[in-house]
């Protein structure tokens, strides 16, 4: 079954510390995105690769950090820089950037305690 | 800048139909497309209409696309509960390959 991986679904992290959010696809997709979705905003892109080795800074990046070594896989970490990092974080992928479609992870509901 | 509007919530009875309507500024869009999103969870791909047409029907689902006016809305036929979700109106433009994203109406369905 082809599709887009996020893990874990639900994560607490005090304040101060880094986390790192996963996501994997199976999919042969080029392009992965990042999105944090707020409650009554749309969903605003943190982080962007078109290829393997390669991102660039969405609208929101300040305080977030991404590494791309590998095609299937791009994490994400919410450092302590991110002042307010309580959120539902969305990862997708693409078949290179400008495809259609864009296939979506289940997300990623960070809270911080 | 690009900004794409659409109200935070409708509420419809079961068996009615449903319109979500969504406004854009952008004129250079090639795309635009509705997502579903059901409670905790991603996103899915409803339908997408390029900025060519001005109406794509798939089954219960109806698109209209306005550009003179930028207005986009989708229609949903015989309303369900199994159609509560939030939508969400996204727009590609012809600058950069990145999505513009509407806030997401949530769709109510009342017995």
């Amino acid at each position: 079954d082809g599709g887009i991986t996020q893990s874990p679904k639900y994560l607490f992290r005090k304040e101060g510390q880094n986390v790192t959010l996963s996501c994997e696809q199976n999919l042969n997709h080029d392009a992965m995105y990042w999105y944090r979705q707020d409650p009554g905003q749309g969903l605003r892109l943190i982080y962007y690769s078109q290829i393997v080795n390669d991102f660039q800074k969405g609208d929101i990046a300040e305080g977030y950090s991404v590494s791309r070594e590998k095609k299937e896989s791009f994490p994400l970490t919410v450092t302590s820089a991110q002042k307010n990092p309580t959120a539902f974080y969305l990862c997708a992928s693409s078949a290179a950037d400008g495809a259609l479609e864009a296939f979506f992870g289940q997300g990623t509901r960070l809270t911080v305690v | 800048g690009e900004d794409v509007e659409q109200s935070l919530f409708l509420s419809v009875r079961e068996g009615d139909s449903s319109v979500i309507n969504c406004t854009y500024t952008d004129s250079s869009s090639t795309y635009l497309y509705w997502y579903k999103q059901e409670p905790g969870a991603g996103l899915q791909l409803l339908t997408y209409i390029f900025s060519n047409m001005d109406m794509k029907q798939d089954q219960r689902l109806t698109v209209l696309l306005n550009k003179k006016d930028k207005h986009l809305s989708l229609r949903i036929a015989d309303t369900q509960t199994g159609d509560s979700a939030i939508y969400f109106c996204a727009e590609r433009t012809g600058s950069n390959y990145q999505l513009i994203w509407g806030a997401g109406t949530k769709l109510i369905i009342k017995p």
